[in-house]
């Protein structure tokens, strides 16, 4: 079944500086890579996905890359501010859902 | 619509006893999944239905784990007896599948944090 490897599993950062986070994937018959934000004491909510025929996206600060050949993605976050601080998930999917073992953010201002 | 809803936000136990958790789904959505969240092993699938049906239950970790799925829109998760490390949090989270694909949105509800002493 599908693998997927995240890191780091720890990232700090100074606010307006850049965040990113890598993930690689085991099943090549994955096509669908969505990123999810849990928040402490919260449920993990989508915040970004890409599927296999685009190579990146864009949501304002918000981008995600995917090379398959590599079989790895990765979340960028450019001016992070203090409220970017949570634990992030990425996933990959064939079906079901396999995700990340998450990395933990922390925004200092 | 409420979103997935999930009973008991907390439970404490002892161990021994039995656990119920409970999952209602998103109208429309014909996917559910339980998932388990504890910090050394992340998220975790446990099992999931797809239109009522189990389709994968590899990551329910003993026999002491059952799922049911009795109508399309409610679901539970059972632990008897519970054991001290099945502490965690249980996600229930839905999606619409087409064709056994999840290429859609995973809703979660807010959790079940179980504690059991």
């Amino acid at each position: 079944g599908e693998n997927v490897e995240q890191h780091p599993s720890t990232l700090s950062v100074q606010e307006g500086d850049s965040a990113v986070i890598k993930c690689t994937y085991s099943d090549s018959a994955s096509n669908y890579f969505p990123w999810y934000k849990q928040e402490l004491g919260k449920r993990p909510q989508l915040i970004i996905d890409i599927r296999s025929n685009v190579g990146e996206k864009k949501d304002q600060r918000i981008a995600v890359t995917l090379n398959k050949t590599a079989k790895h993605f990765s979340l960028h976050i450019t001016e992070t501010q203090p409220e970017d601080s949570a634990v992030y998930f990425c996933a990959a999917s064939i079906s079901p859902l396999v995700f990340g073992k998450g990395t933990r953010l922390s925004v200092i201002a | 619509d409420a979103g997935v809803i999930q009973s008991p936000r907390h439970e404490v136990t002892e161990m021994g006893q039995e656990v119920t958790l409970r999952c209602k789904l998103i109208s429309g959505h014909n996917s559910l999944f339980w998932y388990r969240q504890t910090m050394m092993r992340g998220l975790e699938l446990l099992i999931y239905f797809n239109n009522n049906v189990p389709i994968d239950d590899s990551g329910m970790p003993e026999d002491r784990f059952s799922a049911k799925m009795p109508n399309a829109s409610f679901s539970t998760l059972k632990i008897q007896p519970s054991e001290p490390r099945d502490s965690a949090v249980y996600f229930c989270a839905s999606s619409l599948t087409s064709g056994g694909a999840n290429t859609g949105e995973l809703f979660f509800g807010e959790g079940s944090r179980l504690t059991v002493l």
